[in-house]
């Protein structure tokens, strides 16, 4: 079964320093691996994914992942962050044969002005 | 580009009541998901559509959850009869679908939630 643990419920960073938002998985297998972020009464938006080739991801708003296969984990980074990316992000897997994306419980980013 | 468009976007019933929720995905996107996700959870996948053909609706109550695709564009989840148990956000999700179906990114919409009293 394959499974994402986001170790922290909540990140707490001050305007302009580095944000990292952890994460780790569990499948058979290569995995597909995706960031997605989610605002108050608002549906969850891609940020971006990891499919294949280099470990280092660019996404959207600034954001990037490191895959980590044998740490098994996809951490979410942004050097810089801002006030704006505040809100609850989420970290799912899939397997390279299964349609099913598997989603973390979700870790909640405060970012202080 | 239009996207994933849910309604109503929020539903209050007293439990035993039915309840129904509309999805329209995006233009071209084959794969339609239907999500629940509780308070503090991650969403969890409900039913699977391929076009109009649900190819996996495992985690679907089947006693009180009923799903339909005509046609293979809009979608309808329903709930008959609601329990308090399942006040929830319920999400709709779409993607292209196709052989590359599993890189693929969903695009969610805003949501449903519902509260059972």
């Amino acid at each position: 079964a394959q499974s994402v643990a986001q170790p922290e419920d909540q990140v707490n960073v001050a305007e302009g320093n580095p944000l990292t938002v952890k994460c780790t998985y569990s499948v058979s297998g290569n995995p597909y691996l995706f960031w997605y972020v989610q605002y108050p009464n608002r549906g969850l938006q891609f940020l971006l994914k990891y499919i294949t080739g280099d470990n280092l991801v660019k996404g959207s708003y600034g954001f990037e992942a490191e895959f980590n296969k044998s740490q098994t984990s996809f951490h979410l980074k942004k050097p810089s962050a801002l006030v704006s990316d505040s809100a609850l992000y989420f970290c799912a897997v899939r397997g390279r044969n299964d349609y099913k994306l598997s989603f973390g419980a979700g870790t909640t980013v405060t970012v202080r002005a | 580009e239009a996207g994933v468009v849910q309604s109503p976007r929020y539903k209050i019933i007293e439990k035993k009541q039915p309840v129904a929720f509309w999805c329209n995905p995006i233009s071209g996107h084959n794969t339609l998901y239907w999500y629940r996700q509780n308070l503090g959870q991650g969403p969890e996948l409900l039913i699977r559509y391929e076009n109009e053909e649900a190819v996996d609706d495992s985690q679907l109550p089947k006693d009180r959850f009923s799903a339909e695709r005509l046609k293979g564009v809009d979608s309808t989840l329903k709930i008959q009869p609601a329990e308090l148990g399942d006040s929830a956000v319920y999400l709709c999700a779409s993607s292209l679908g196709g052989v590359w179906f599993v890189a693929d990114e969903q695009f969610f919409g805003p949501g449903t939630r519902l509260t059972v009293l």
